[in-house]
């Protein structure tokens, strides 16, 4: 079973860089599908950050490009997101999760999600 | 960028049938998914490809996708099944971008 988990601050300080890391346990990442960051605003919608393939090839959402990072550690079997330059409005619950690329693109295994406010 | 446009709200009474509906342009082109939140838990998936389930989801759940709006039908509806509805496609069109759809709530009466 593929399971999923992120990890890291809860709180960070406007202007800063968000930094967050999710372990996959039960699938190798070297084996292949892209890997992906979803947030979702308090009682708001899902809106996708990017994603990533384990040769490091990655998808950024273009409002959010100039300010998102997200790269692939195999040997670790985790991969990480940083988001530069954090206002309030970046604070959101913030999935993990695998997006299965045969044939069409979408997410079959999600982390629980970690809650990240972003405040003074 | 490419919009996906769903209902903010269907209600429906116990034993009813549901629809909710996933608007884009000549989305019956594209392959849409579909997801289930419950309050506080991550989303799970329901249905994929426009029409498949994924393991352990019940039939009640279906989907169909043409011209302009793809749906996901949910059918002798149960409280279990209140929840926020997303749906979701792959916009390679441009960007290559995973989009998502603004969710409906799901209320049973």
């Amino acid at each position: 079973q593929v399971q999923l988990q992120e990890s890291g601050p809860g709180l960070v300080k406007p202007s800063e860089t968000l930094s967050l890391t999710c372990a996959v346990s039960g699938y190798s990442i070297s084996s292949g599908y892209y890997w992906g960051w979803i947030r979702q605003p308090p009682g708001k919608g899902l809106e996708w950050i990017g994603s990533i393939y384990h040769s490091g090839s990655t998808y950024y959402n273009p409002s959010l490009k100039s300010r998102v990072t997200i790269s692939v550690d195999t040997s670790k079997n985790q991969f990480s997101l940083k988001l530069s330059s954090v206002t309030a409005a970046d604070t959101a619950v913030y999935y993990c999760a695998r997006l299965r690329d045969y044939g069409d693109y979408y997410f079959d295994y999600w982390g629980q999600g970690t809650l990240v406010t972003v405040s003074s | 960028s490419y919009v996906l446009t769903q209902p903010p709200s269907v209600s429906v009474a116990p034993g009813q049938t549901a629809r909710i509906t996933c608007g884009g342009n000549n989305i019956g082109s594209k392959s849409v998914h579909w997801y289930q939140q419950k309050p506080g838990q991550a989303p799970v998936l329901v249905v994929y490809d426009d029409s498949d389930r994924p393991s352990g989801i019940p039939e009640r759940f279906s989907g169909s996708n043409s011209g302009n709006t793809a749906t996901l039908t949910i059918s002798r509806v149960e409280a279990g099944d209140e929840a926020d509805y997303y749906c979701q496609v792959w916009d390679s069109s441009s960007d290559h971008c995973v989009v998502f759809g603004g969710g409906t709530k799901l209320t049973v009466l």
